[in-house]
C-alpha cells in the first residue's frame, strides 16, 4: 500500500489567516483527492486533485476558499485560506488503490481556529 | 440515493468480548466494501476490502462478511482489546476507478478494562 504523510500534523491558527497543508506519497499516483472531517463526523470530499490542471470541486467547496496545487504525480496541498472557526476539522488527503480498489488515507492535519 | 447506514452508532464492551459492527448499504453500481479503522484524531487505516464475489475477509482479529444479496456488510471483532477504540467506517465504492465513494457515518466503539 502507499505511504502517505501529511504536513503540519495538527495547526492552531488565527481567524482570517490561511494554512497550507502538504500530502506526499512514497510512489506515483494516477488520483488524489482531499477531504474534511468535522467534529463527529464522517469524511465529506473537498476535490479531486488533478496533476497538471484545476482541481475537481465537489458542491459546496469552491476554489478560492480551498485552492489545490498537485505539480505531480506524488505531490499535492490543500489551502484553507480565510479561515474561521467553522473550518476547524481535520483534513485528510487520500490517493486512489490502482485497480479501482478504493481509497488509502493520508494521517490527517487536525486544525483549529480560534 | 446512495447510502451507507451503519448501527450501532456507538457501542461499549468490556476488554476480551466479541463484537459485530453492522453496515447496510443501498449503492449503485457496486464494485467493492471497505472498512476502515479511525482512531481519534488520525486518518482512517484500511482493516479489509470485499468485492462483489467474496463474503469473508479475515484480518487478525477482524472478520468482514459481506451478502451482495441484502447489501449486507459486518464486521466482527474478536476477543477485543483496549486499543481497539476507534472509530469504524464501512465505505463502498460506486466504480472501477476508485474515486466515487459513499462513506457511513461510522460506529464508535469504546473497549474498556
Amino acid at each position: 500500500s502507499a505511504v502517505i504523510s501529511q504536513k503540519p500534523s495538527r495547526d492552531i491558527c488565527q481567524r482570517g489567516t490561511s494554512l497550507t497543508i502538504q500530502c506526499q506519497v512514497d510512489s506515483q499516483v494516477t488520483m488524489m483527492f482531499w477531504y474534511r472531517q468535522q467534529p463527529g463526523q464522517s469524511l465529506t470530499l473537498i476535490a479531486t486533485a488533478n496533476q497538471g490542471s484545476e482541481a475537481t470541486y465537489e458542491s459546496g467547496f469552491v476554489i478560492d476558499k480551498f485552492p489545490i496545487s498537485r505539480p505531480n504525480l506524488t505531490f499535492s496541498t490543500l489551502t484553507v485560506s480565510n479561515m474561521s472557526p467553522e473550518d476547524s476539522s481535520i483534513y485528510l488527503c487520500s490517493v486512489g488503490v490502482p485497480g479501482g480498489r478504493g481509497q488509502y488515507f493520508g494521517p490527517g492535519t487536525r486544525l483549529t481556529v480560534t | 440515493k446512495n447510502q451507507v447506514e451503519q448501527s450501532p452508532q456507538s457501542l461499549i464492551i468490556l476488554e476480551g468480548k466479541n463484537c459485530t459492527l453492522q453496515c447496510n448499504y443501498t449503492v449503485s453500481p457496486f464494485s467493492n466494501l471497505r472498512w476502515y479503522k479511525q482512531d481519534t484524531g488520525r486518518g482512517p487505516v484500511s482493516l479489509t476490502i470485499m468485492t462483489f464475489s467474496e463474503n469473508t475477509k479475515s484480518n487478525g482479529r477482524y472478520t468482514a462478511t459481506l451478502d451482495a444479496d441484502t447489501k449486507q456488510s459486518s464486521l466482527h471483532i474478536t476477543a477485543s482489546q483496549l486499543s481497539d477504540s476507534a472509530s469504524y467506517i464501512c465505505v463502498v465504492s460506486h466504480n472501477n476507478a476508485g474515486n466515487m465513494l459513499t462513506f457511513g457515518g461510522g460506529t464508535r466503539l469504546m473497549v474498556k478494562p
